[in-house]
């Protein structure tokens, strides 16, 4: 069975442009979240979409969006770079029922760099 | 707030030392536990996890028992390999979203021969 896959591995920006990583779960899973990771700040959740849905979301600005398509692939839309958005991205995804306690598998992440 | 402190590394340990990371959590409610392990060039893998007070998550010789008392989740092995060097990241999702997990900021494990 397939992982979590998530492209591309690494980018590259400038400071204003924009940009979206695309995250595809384990075939079943309904539920893709997404987290950064920072040397300073570690991981912290940005929001989980299910079923097309944003389920939870995290305290990150407006200008960090996703979306949901109806075969559960995701993308995350970050927007108005600024040098403090570089980061490792990454995606989980679980099969989403509503119980608590689901297990999560993460991709290998999109590392970004904005310049 | 939820949030998790973990033991500033890094660790570095001999092959076949004993292991301790030490987890503790400040949560609303009753929590899960997690700890979580990121091997170099890979995504998290969950490592073993615990969903109520007293539970004892074990998985690959690591242990790990939730303590309400001391509001702490400390990871343990008996005898560490080469094959464990990596980070290791203990987290705790609330109960308002499964996915929703707030981690810890990590602590690298080295296991030298």
């Amino acid at each position: 069975k397939a992982g979590v896959t998530q492209t591309p591995r690494y980018l590259i920006k400038t400071r204003g442009q924009q940009v979206t990583l695309s995250c595809s779960p384990i075939s079943g899973h309904r539920s893709v979240s997404w987290y950064q990771q920072t040397p300073g700040q570690g991981l912290q959740f940005l929001f989980e979409y299910f079923s097309e849905t944003q389920r939870n979301k995290g305290n990150f600005p407006g200008r960090f969006s996703g979306r949901q398509f109806s075969n559960s692939r995701s993308e995350m839309n970050v927007s108005t770079l600024e040098l403090g958005d570089s980061a490792l991205y990454l995606c989980a995804s679980s099969l989403g029922g509503s119980g608590l306690n689901e297990k999560l598998f993460f991709g290998s992440g999109t590392q970004l760099s904005v310049l | 707030g939820n949030s998790v402190t973990q033991m500033e590394g890094p660790v570095t340990l001999s092959e076949e030392a004993f292991l301790t990371i030490n987890c503790t959590y400040t949560a609303t409610g009753y929590p899960s536990l997690f700890w979580y392990v990121q091997y170099p060039g890979e995504g998290l893998q969950l490592l073993l996890k615990a969903t109520k007070a007293d539970d004892k998550g074990s998985n690959k010789g690591f242990e790990a028992t939730y303590r309400k008392e001391t509001t702490s989740f400390h990871l343990e092995k008996g005898s560490v390999q080469v094959s464990d060097s990596a980070v290791y990241f203990c987290a705790l999702s609330d109960q308002t979203g499964a996915n929703n997990l707030f981690f810890g900021t990590g602590t690298r494990l080295t296991v030298i021969p």
